[in-house]
C-alpha cells in the first residue's frame, strides 16, 4: 500500500514565524503536491514537484515556497506565516503521467 | 466558469434511497477521471476512477459523458457509512498533467 505521511497533524504557530510542513513517500513516486483546503473552495494546488530539484508553481504559489532534496520528501515553507494561511494542508504523490494521486493525512494549521 | 463544478448539497437521503451526484467540467481534451471520498477531517481517497465505457464497483458506479463534460456517481441501496464529502477530480493535458480537483459533494445518510 502506498504510504504518504505528514510531519504533524495539528500545528499552531504565530503570525511571522517561519513553518515547515514536511511530506513523505514511500512508492518512489516522481510526482509530489502540496494543496490547501478550506470550506467552500476545495482543494487548491500549491506547489507541485515532477523530479528532485524542481518546483512549479500552482494556483495559489504566494507566501509559499518548497523544496525537494529528495526523491521522498516534498517540503511546504512558509516564510512568515498569516492568519489566512489557516488552513487544513494536504500532500499528495503520484507516479508519472498516472492522474492517480495518494494523499498524506493532512495537517491542520493554526496561525493566530 | 470553474474548470471543474460540482452541487455542494448537502444531499441528505434515508438508508436505502439511489442518489446519484454530477460533476461538470471544462476541457475537452481532459483524458482521466476519478471520484474520491472525504470524510470529516480525513484526507481524500481515491473511490474508483472513470472509464469511457462506465465502470461499477458493488453499489458505485460511474459514467462518463464527453459530448457534454460531466461525469456522474451513483450510489445504491446508500448506508449510513456512505455519508462523507465525493469530490471528483479530472485530469487535464497540458505542459505537465495537473489533477484539478471539484469542491465536492457532501452526502448524509439517514436512518
Amino acid at each position: 500500500d502506498v504510504k504518504v505521511t505528514q510531519s504533524s497533524r495539528y500545528l499552531v504557530k504565530r503570525t511571522g514565524e517561519k513553518v515547515f510542513l514536511e511530506c513523505v513517500q514511500d512508492m518512489d513516486h516522481e510526482n509530489m503536491f502540496w494543496y490547501r483546503q478550506d470550506p467552500g473552495l476545495g482543494l487548491r494546488l500549491i506547489y507541485f514537484s515532477y523530479d528532485v530539484k524542481m518546483k512549479e508553481k500552482g494556483d495559489i504559489p504566494e507566501g509559499y515556497s518548497v523544496s525537494r532534496e529528495k526523491k521522498e520528501r516534498f517540503s511546504l515553507i512558509l516564510e512568515s506565516a498569516s492568519t489566512n494561511q489557516t488552513s487544513m494542508y494536504l500532500c499528495a504523490s503520484s507516479p508519472p503521467q498516472r492522474g492517480r494521486q495518494y494523499f498524506g493525512p493532512g495537517t491542520r494549521l493554526t496561525v493566530t | 466558469r470553474k474548470e471543474v463544478e460540482q452541487d455542494p448539497g448537502p444531499f441528505n437521503v434515508p438508508e436505502g434511497a439511489t442518489v446519484a451526484f454530477n460533476c461538470t467540467y471544462s476541457n475537452s481534451a481532459s483524458q482521466s477521471f476519478f471520484w474520491y471520498r472525504q470524510d470529516c477531517r480525513k484526507e481524500p481517497k481515491l473511490l474508483m476512477s472513470v472509464y469511457s465505457s462506465g465502470n461499477e464497483d458493488g453499489r458505485f458506479t460511474a459514467q462518463l459523458n464527453r459530448a457534454s463534460q460531466y461525469i456522474s456517481l451513483l450510489i445504491r441501496d446508500s448506508k449510513l457509512s456512505d455519508s462523507a464529502t465525493y469530490l471528483c477530480a479530472v485530469l487535464f493535458s497540458g505542459g505537465y498533467n495537473k489533477l484539478i480537483f471539484g469542491a465536492g459533494t457532501r452526502l448524509a445518510v439517514h436512518p
